[in-house]
């Protein structure tokens, strides 16, 4: 019963540096997102994907691009990294997108960007 | 403003403590309410899930919703080291969640 699968679970970077988040689930769910979490600043949103073949912007997406690879994986990219990208990357699923629905989330992705 | 305030804590308990956790917000839209516990090294884990105002009990967890006042609550009777962890409200509008800060509890054995 694996629900929210990401990997991987820590990197270090250097600035400048791509790398890509992969997130799978096997839920069946239609909806799915991306988290950081940083110390004193909560869960904020970077992207999500209320349906296969839509992406949308959250709360803090420069910097970043997603790719809702099929139904089940979502993946994250950083094109260049910066410091300002260090954090924990969470991933979730929801049956659908509507308010009524809870997130799922996977353990998170420690990225480090030096 | 954040739309969603938690107190950070830290807060530390003995075992056996009834413990009170607590969310203020500010958007009257807001109709879904939900407590998240998280582990050290962990994702976010449901742990409570209401719609709109009233109390919702679950075990030794009670979650409380005063739309009017615009403060939601996360009782824990009988609290348990187990117990000791994050915990994050969150509030749901349209596709997005909004989370509070999370407080920290360590419940001492």
């Amino acid at each position: 019963n694996a629900g929210v699968t990401q990997t991987p679970k820590f990197q270090v970077l250097k600035t400048g540096q791509s790398m890509t988040l992969q997130c799978a689930q096997d839920m069946n769910h239609n909806s799915m997102y991306w988290y950081r979490q940083d110390p004193g600043m909560g869960l904020r949103l970077i992207y999500y994907s209320a349906s296969e073949g839509t992406t949308d912007k959250g709360e803090v997406p420069n910097g970043y691009n997603v790719s809702r690879l099929n139904k089940r994986e979502f993946s994250l990219r950083l094109e260049s990294a910066a410091p300002s990208q260090t954090s924990v990357y969470f991933c979730a699923s929801s049956e659908d997108g509507g308010e009524n629905q809870p997130q799922h989330f996977g353990d998170g992705t420690r990225l480090s960007i030096l | 403003q954040k739309e969603v305030e938690q107190d950070p804590g830290p807060l530390s308990v003995p075992e056996g403590a009834i413990v009170s956790l607590n969310c203020t917000y500010s958007n009257s839209a807001f109709q879904y309410f939900m407590w998240y516990r998280q582990y050290s090294r962990k994702g976010p884990e449901l742990l409570m899930y209401t719609y709109s105002s009233g109390n919702k009990e679950d075990g030794r967890f009670t979650a409380q919703v005063d739309k009017s006042s615009k403060y939601i609550s996360l009782f824990i009777r009988d609290s348990q080291p187990s117990d000791s962890a994050t915990y994050l409200c969150a509030m749901s509008r349209a596709n997005n969640l909004f989370f509070g800060t999370g407080t920290r509890l360590t419940v001492i054995p």
